[in-house]
């Protein structure tokens, strides 16, 4: 069972803005731990996306921004495009578990 | 150009003792944490544990009693050894650093680990 909820699936048509939704508890986001998200293709490894709740790696585009508040925590991509269709993890830190913690995964759809 | 490649067996039977390395190329092995993870298939991601150089560790609660994770910083290396696997520890593996201890930023390949007898 994750410890962060994750909605199972969202979708989008090409050019479209979608969010994708990533619930804590008190111990995790709610403690001050940060969250950071991964894409994964579906058959390879998963890419860090967003790292400390809204920081972009290099290489990752400005259409791809998070954000955290309290207990929650979203991923944003704006102008949707096809390559976007993955799934999209969220992860944090439980300081009651001692553990990191994942979402159980969002799939995005490109319509 | 930061590359980490992994490697081990795939097949194992119940009772043995999984066993997988990491080579990471493109940088110093200091001043990170090293970090595996793992997906059963059609699954979503799962933590094992982290390490540095300087002798951090922290592994999943539920897999502790299990599992060590080990550097060879002089091959620029660290290594899984997860022992009395299961059916349940079916999985791709991954190796992964981080330059915090919290999240990762460079994944290996994977290594798909099957235990059945």
């Amino acid at each position: 069972q994750s410890m962060l909820t994750q909605p199972p699936s969202v979708s989008g048509a090409p050019g479209q803005r979608v969010t994708i939704s990533c619930t804590g508890t008190n111990s995790t986001f709610g403690a001050g731990f940060d969250v950071h998200w991964y894409q994964q293709i579906p058959g390879t490894a998963p890419k860090l996306l967003i790292y400390g709740n809204n920081n972009r790696p290099s290489g990752v585009p400005d259409r791809f921004s998070g954000s955290k508040s309290d207990t929650s925590a979203s991923l944003a991509i704006t102008g949707l495009q096809a390559e976007d269709e993955a799934d999209y993890y969220c992860q944090s830190y439980d300081h009651r578990l001692s553990s990191w913690v994942f979402g159980g995964g969002t799939k995005l759809t490109v319509l | 150009q930061v590359l980490l490649q992994q490697w081990g067996a795939g097949l194992l039977k119940p009772s043995e003792t999984l066993s997988l390395t990491c080579a990471f190329y493109g940088g110093s092995f200091s001043g990170y944490y090293w970090s595996w993870l793992r997906q059963p298939p059609g699954k979503g991601l799962e933590w094992i544990g982290v390490i540095n150089q300087s002798g951090y560790t922290n592994y999943n609660p539920s897999l502790k009693s299990r599992v060590t994770i080990s550097p060879d910083t002089s091959k620029n290396q660290f290594s899984l050894r997860l022992t009395s696997v299961t059916a349940a520890d079916t999985a791709v593996y991954y190796c992964a650093r981080g330059w915090k201890w919290d999240y990762v930023d460079y994944w290996g390949q994977g290594t798909l680990v099957t235990v059945s007898s």
